[in-house]
């Protein structure tokens, strides 16, 4: 079965860090860019941050740069968001997407159900 | 950044009802456009990317036209799986945006 399954939410500390996981199955992983999208508690979508097929780039919305990194194991199909210095406003449902197969037209055809991050004292 | 305005933010409509809702980019995109549908405490899913094409197994009551800073997408006839809320999002340049989402409500 085709599917993208996140873990590693929880409750944080402001200042704290917290490392996400996305186990991707059933299509080739390394074919594919892949991307973390967050939404807000009544919120509407934000992406947050995308890596190639091969690892060798990696993108970010500047509310992360400098704070997130985007990372993949191709050898264990899973993607990875390494988040440091949190912030309340990085409290989000954090969603795993697979981009398109083409790289140069990027849109989401494949998502995780998500993982819920609190940053919170 | 390119900014993506949708609107309106939320319509009230009845089944069988025809509905339409607006994208506008804050500079041309030409066709990198793409369409998201979601349902309470569910992930988004795929309608339409490139303006106009649809995903597979999308039903066929949706399309969706325009290109440069306009966009429309379009429920020929709205049916009750489709009260969700929609999203546009622009692939033209990262940062990769959204709109700020319609809410399809049941009148």
């Amino acid at each position: 079965e085709v599917q993208l399954l996140e873990s590693g939410g929880g409750l944080v500390q402001p200042g704290g860090s917290l490392r996400l996981s996305c186990a991707a199955s059933g299509f080739t992983f390394s074919s594919y860019a892949m991307s973390w999208v967050r939404q807000a508690p009544g919120k509407g979508l934000e992406w947050v941050s995308a890596i190639s097929g091969s690892g060798g780039s990696t993108y970010y919305a500047d509310s992360v740069k400098g704070r997130f990194t985007i990372s993949r194991d191709n050898s264990k199909n899973t993607l990875y968001l390494q988040m440091n210095s949190l912030r309340a406003e990085d409290t989000a449902v954090y969603y795993c997407a697979k981009n398109s197969p083409n790289e140069d037209y990027w849109y989401f055809d494949l998502w995780g159900r998500g993982t819920l991050v609190t940053v919170s004292s | 950044d390119i900014q993506m305005t949708q609107s309106p933010s939320s319509l009230s409509a009845s089944v069988g009802d025809r509905v339409s809702i607006t994208c506008r980019a804050s500079q041309s995109i030409t066709t990198y456009l793409n369409w998201y549908q979601q349902k309470p405490g569910k992930a988004p899913k795929l309608l339409i990317y490139a303006a106009s094409t649809l995903q597979s197994g999308v039903p066929s009551r949706f399309s969706g036209r325009g290109s440069g800073t306009d966009f429309t997408l379009t429920i020929s006839s709205l049916q009750p799986e489709d009260f969700a809320t929609y999203y546009c999002q622009q692939s033209y340049r990262t940062p990769l945006t959204f709109g700020g989402g319609t809410k399809v409500e049941i009148k």
